[in-house]
């Protein structure tokens, strides 16, 4: 099975600031059939579902705010909330969906205001 | 859009089992692949299992294996996800979500379903 790794566990930031979270698979997500990675993010607010950020590591769900980001190939990615606002105040989880493989979560990474 | 709504809240006792629904609209169920996650309090997200309608054979999670089963009803849009021998820390938030076709990442979620599992 994948296992994937997430860093820090939380982390508190001022807003406006930047904030980036670090995910890792223990194998390689990335498919040379289509040269993409079958890493997602999502973001979750208390008493909600988990909300789709990113997709195929980087592209943008529609309607996400450009100030978030994804970035990374192979094994390591990263979010980056680039001038962080309240309203990005969550739990943020990354997940490899690499066919056949099932789909993996991260832990999990709290984001709060400083 | 995908729009998915699941059933209500359960309350069950250790040893039964439990079946939450999902019913889908806005999209083509057939070929929209639905997937099961679930949630503990406080915790973190666990991956059950998904299918695909039209092609039948549901994937599970090693860990879920033998305990789950996810079901589809083409005529009603309706996934189903059944757990048996409940246990205590079967109690969480159970969602249903869909695959998005190009993105194949969970793009709609459902609103979720508490199960608790109490004596």
């Amino acid at each position: 099975d994948i296992v994937m790794a997430q860093s820090p566990d939380s982390l508190a930031v001022s807003l406006g600031e930047r904030a980036t979270i670090n995910c890792k698979s223990s194998q390689s997500i990335f498919s040379n059939s289509n040269n993409k990675n079958y890493l997602a993010w999502y973001q979750q607010k208390p008493g909600q579902p988990p909300k789709l950020l990113i997709y195929w590591a980087s592209t943008r769900e529609s309607g996400v705010p450009d100030r978030f980001s994804g970035s990374g190939s192979g094994t390591d990615f990263t979010l980056t909330i680039s001038s962080l606002q309240a309203e990005d105040v969550a739990v943020y989880y990354c997940q490899q969906y690499y066919p056949t493989r099932g789909f993996t979560f991260g832990p999990g990474t709290k984001v709060d205001i400083k | 859009q995908v729009q998915l709504v699941q059933s209500g809240a359960e309350v069950k006792k250790p040893g039964s089992s439990v079946k939450v629904s999902c019913k889908a609209s806005g999209g083509t169920f057939s070929t929209t692949g639905i997937s099961w996650v679930r949630q503990a309090p406080g915790q973190g997200l666990e991956w059950m299992g998904s299918l695909v309608a039209l092609f039948g054979t549901p994937n599970y999670a090693q860990t879920m294996q033998g305990r789950v089963s996810i079901t589809a009803d083409e005529s009603t849009s309706t996934a189903s996800m059944e757990l048996s021998s409940l246990r205590s820390e079967d109690t969480a938030v159970y969602y249903c979500a869909s695959v998005g076709p190009d993105k194949a990442a969970l793009d709609f979620w459902g609103q979720g379903t508490l199960v608790t599992v109490s004596s």
